[in-house]
């Protein structure tokens, strides 16, 4: 159960476009269409960006997009806007049916 | 609306036992998958355990494994953590959440914080 793989942190200005990655293993990402996106303010609960790989759940932005390719898994985050400054976590089901996180990544808006 | 209360946090000794407890409304409790996350402090969020819906299979991470013990009450509309042989690593914010598919967490109580030391 060893955590998935994400940046420490990425940065962008106003208007651009990021992505943060999120590495895995053919026994979690890889072989599960079960990765899951959540955004983190300090001292909040998370709030579910993305379910199912690439599923936005009712009222997130359009924004906020992902994708998989192999084990690692993509958020990217369009028209950064200032209020984007957070914490960005991935998850995923694994073949121990349990879940595993990645370690976060810190998203600075310039 | 739905709504995730968490309670039973403190401050306990290493060695000893919690139980937090988590009471949900708003949707269907017993139809959905419920889990527990955790995040120490300054740390990021790691997934501790999770029951299904019946409350017939539990899943457990390996931290918590042998130590912990989650349940639900479905006529309450409550889950629970059992937590034994608290080591001060179990020092965090635990959460509980509602499962939308394949732990995907859709809805997040405010946490409760457990800080073992002596």
């Amino acid at each position: 159960q060893s955590a998935l793989t994400q940046p420490a942190s990425v940065s962008g200005s106003p208007g651009q476009s990021i992505t943060i990655s999120c590495t895995g293993t053919s026994s979690d990402v890889g072989y599960y269409n079960f990765v899951s996106w959540y955004q983190q303010y300090p001292g909040k609960a998370p709030q579910l960006l993305i379910y199912d790989v690439i599923h936005r759940p009712p009222g997130v932005s359009s924004r906020f997009s992902a994708s998989k390719s192999g084990n690692t898994a993509s958020l990217t985050i369009s028209g950064l806007q200032t209020e984007d400054e957070a914490d960005y976590y991935c998850c995923s089901y694994t073949s121990s049916r349990t879940g595993v996180f990645g370690g976060g990544t810190k998203l600075t808006v310039l | 609306e739905v709504q995730l209360l968490e309670s039973g946090g403190g401050l306990v000794q290493p060695g000893g036992s919690l139980r937090l407890s988590c009471s949900a409304s708003g949707f269907t409790f017993s139809s959905w998958f419920m889990i527990w996350v955790r995040q120490a402090p300054g740390k990021g969020l790691e997934w501790v355990s999770a029951i299904s819906a019946s409350g017939d299979s539990t899943r457990y991470a390996d931290s918590a494994k042998g130590r912990f013990t989650i349940s639900r009450d479905n006529s309450k509309n409550t889950v629970f953590l059992q937590m034994d042989s608290l080591r001060a690593e179990d020092t965090a914010i635990y959460y509980c959440a509602k499962d939308l598919s394949g732990y995907s967490a859709d809805y997040w109580g405010q946490g409760t914080l457990v800080t073992v030391s002596s």
